[in-house]
């Protein structure tokens, strides 16, 4: 168990329609990385925030968004739901990031994920 | 861009065979570099991790040693055994404006047989 938790573990839903997935970080841990894996692109980055900004921004599409509240946990939400949106969503969390405070490098632990059906 | 690419798989394998998988990275910058591990059904596990030329990481019997000179993080094991069945990513980090965000490669399956 690495201390992060994702809700819900499945969610199936239609096209068009608009979902939100959320993470929990591991206690202590300021940073939050989002990745999607799917069968065509692999596993990719999508946000990251520290401490409730956001820091870095991958290939994540404008129908897509994300926020990290106060209490550290983060939320990603996917609207206009496409049939290629189907994937896992994985979350995790770092104590700080690569040339943080802390230095030049800090481990990723991420959730079990969040597997998202859009039919 | 900063990109990794794995040795095509999937791996079958007997126990006790002996295990490499090839990772190549392109990064600008001096970047980390990782194995995570993914059982089924599972989030990512990080396996072990390098993060200066030559340095060794190993964890579980398995190694992987940061090759700048050819740029790789080739994964072995000398003897695998059934339970290391999972996926195998090869993965690197940069600071800087990336702020550590991890990039894949396309994951190599391992399956070993008894």
């Amino acid at each position: 168990d690495s201390g992060v938790t994702q809700t819900p573990k499945h969610l199936i839903t239609a096209t068009g329609q608009r979902v939100t997935l959320r993470c929990s970080p591991r206690s202590g841990d300021l940073s939050v990385y989002w990745y999607q894996q799917s069968l065509d692109q692999g596993l990719q980055f999508l946000i990251q925030y520290y401490n409730g900004e956001e820091r870095a921004k991958g290939n994540i599409l404008e129908r897509f968004s994300a926020q990290q509240f106060p209490d550290l946990h983060s939320e990603l939400n996917l609207s206009s739901l496409e049939l290629g949106d189907s994937a896992l969503y994985f979350c995790a969390s770092s104590v700080s990031f690569a040339g943080g405070p802390l230095g030049s490098y800090n481990e990723q632990f991420f959730g079990p994920g969040t597997r998202l059906t859009v039919l | 861009g900063n990109s990794v690419t794995q040795m095509e798989g999937p791996v079958t394998l007997s126990e006790e065979a002996f295990l490499t998988i090839n990772c190549t990275y392109t990064a600008t910058g001096y970047p980390s570099l990782f194995w995570y591990v993914q059982y089924p059904g599972e989030g990512l596990q990080l396996l072990l991790k390098a993060t200066k030329a030559d340095d060794k990481g190993s964890n579980k019997g398995f190694e992987a040693t940061y090759r700048k000179e050819t740029t790789s993080f080739h994964l072995e094991k000398g003897s695998v055994q059934v339970s290391d069945s999972a996926v195998y990513f090869c993965a690197l980090s940069l600071g800087g404006t990336s702020y550590g965000k991890l990039t894949f490669g396309q994951g190599t399956i391992l399956t070993v047989h008894p």
